[in-house]
């Protein structure tokens, strides 16, 4: 799996717009980049993935850069309930079943 | 049920014993895969069944350690002479074949004493 760079940890204003990135500089260009999160003792939750394009979806967007080595999960307006650790993965082209977990970003939003 | 069910939700056992975790996956859900989750760390691959095909076993840490998906349902995951590092939350998955959307359980908390 292409190897993902996550901050520790970030913090957020309840409201505000939470800006999670994540760095993959040795994605293949067949491999999608994917975002789940996990609430505190409980099981992931998938979030949202994409290829090159952008992505949206009721939760959150997804922008990748065009040479694909970075991206950023947007939540626009995060609530407390978003506070969350959120993962950023890149499965290996062919082998999506094994996804290979970090310790991604550990979200605090405040009130 | 809605979604992937998981039992029991916790499971203290005394070390030596084995031990048996199940999942249910989301129905029509082809694929299955089982993580465990050590205290404050990443989610760690076990195994991944993937209908009629040989299970992916290569995660699992030991031989103790074994899985079964009967009927391409329900899953077991049976730890046997459980030691205490075997503590962690064990996850269960399932997804479509044509995704790596995967949607989880809320696990089972293994404390092993």
């Amino acid at each position: 799996d292409a190897k993902t760079t996550q901050p520790t940890s970030m913090d957020c204003a309840e409201g505000r717009a939470a800006n999670l990135p994540c760095n993959h500089s040795t994605i293949s260009g067949n491999e999608y980049v994917y975002w789940y999160r996990q609430i505190h003792s409980q099981g992931p939750q998938y979030i949202i993935h994409g290829l090159k394009n952008n992505e949206t979806n009721e939760m959150a967007s997804l922008i990748i850069t065009e040479d694909r080595k970075s991206s950023t999960l947007i939540l626009p307006h995060a609530t407390l309930r978003d506070t969350a650790v959120y993962y950023c993965i890149v499965p290996r082209a062919g082998n999506n079943r094994k996804l290979i977990w970090g310790l991604g970003t550990s979200l605090a939003v405040n009130p | 049920g809605a979604g992937v069910s998981q039992s029991p939700s916790n499971k203290v056992t005394e070390k030596g014993k084995d031990v048996e975790l199940r999942c249910d996956p989301i129905s029509g859900h082809t694929a299955l895969y089982w993580y465990r989750q050590s205290l404050g760390q990443g989610l760690e691959f076990l195994i991944y069944f993937q209908g009629n095909s040989a299970p992916d076993k290569s995660g699992l840490p030991s031989d103790r350690f074994s899985a079964e998906r009967t009927g391409g349902s329900v899953s077991t995951l049976t730890i046997q002479r459980t030691q205490q590092e075997d503590s962690a939350v064990y996850l269960c998955a399932s997804s479509l074949a044509v995704s790596a959307e995967a949607f989880f359980g809320q696990g089972t908390r293994l404390t092993v004493v």
